[in-house]
């Protein structure tokens, strides 16, 4: 099946920092790919959708400046948590679309985000 | 916005049993349901699916029913077992490239030996 990863698994910042989380589709394409969060005890919530080789498109409520997406590539969409604050600590999941054919999603390991 | 939810937060069985965590959405537009499991510290990891055009779909161990006239979607686990022991969450979709799934709250399936 459709292998989707992520980097890293978890991390540790501190307040004010700026954090990078990878997601990978490691064999197959992925022309959309989906930035999710999740706290716990908690469903996961739609954060935004990240389309390949444009902007992505956020849910109500998200912060496009906070939450930056970048899908540069087929295979690879990145989510920067900038000036992260304790809040923003949660479980940050991603999930991809293969570019044709099933409507199944397949989802990452997840990142784990502490804000100290 | 519309949301699916689940009946039941909890479900508590016995190894052996047979299990049926339930899920009502309300987006009668949703033509693509799916099931997942996440255990603890994990991604979800997809279960079973169904397109709207379907009432039943079977894999192993697993049914998914969806009764579309009352928006209820069910999954059944047969012969349940300590390994199934997780969070089901069902979620609800377009047949429709670039669309995202909306996720319901979850049931954690607790099964005892």
């Amino acid at each position: 099946g459709a292998v989707v990863s992520q980097h890293p698994s978890w991390v540790i910042c501190k307040s004010g920092t700026s954090v990078k989380i990878e997601c990978r589709s490691l064999d197959f394409q992925a022309t959309t790919m989906f930035w999710y969060r999740q706290f716990p005890k908690q469903s996961l919530m739609l954060m935004a959708t990240s389309n390949e080789g444009s902007k992505a498109t956020y849910e109500q409520g998200v912060e496009k400046d906070k939450f930056l997406i970048n899908h540069a590539s087929l295979t690879l969409s990145t989510l920067t948590v900038t000036s992260a604050h304790p809040e923003d600590s949660s479980f940050y999941i991603c999930s991809a679309r293969l570019a044709v054919g099933t409507d199944t999603q397949y989802f990452g390991p997840g990142t784990r985000l502490t804000v100290l | 916005g519309e949301s699916v939810g689940l009946h039941l937060p909890t479900l508590s069985v016995q190894e052996g049993d047979n299990s049926i965590i339930n899920c009502a959405y309300s987006n009668s537009a949703s033509d693509y349901f799916i099931w997942y499991k996440q255990e603890s510290g994990k991604g979800p990891q997809f279960i079973i699916d169904i397109r709207s055009n379907m009432d039943k779909r079977q894999g192993q161990r697993v049914t998914v029913l969806l009764n579309k006239t009352v928006k209820h979607l069910s999954l059944q686990i047969a012969a349940t077992q300590p390994g199934d022991s997780a969070v089901y969450f069902c979620a609800e979709g377009f047949n429709q490239a670039g669309t995202a799934l909306i996720f319901g709250k979850g049931t954690t399936l607790s099964v005892s030996s």
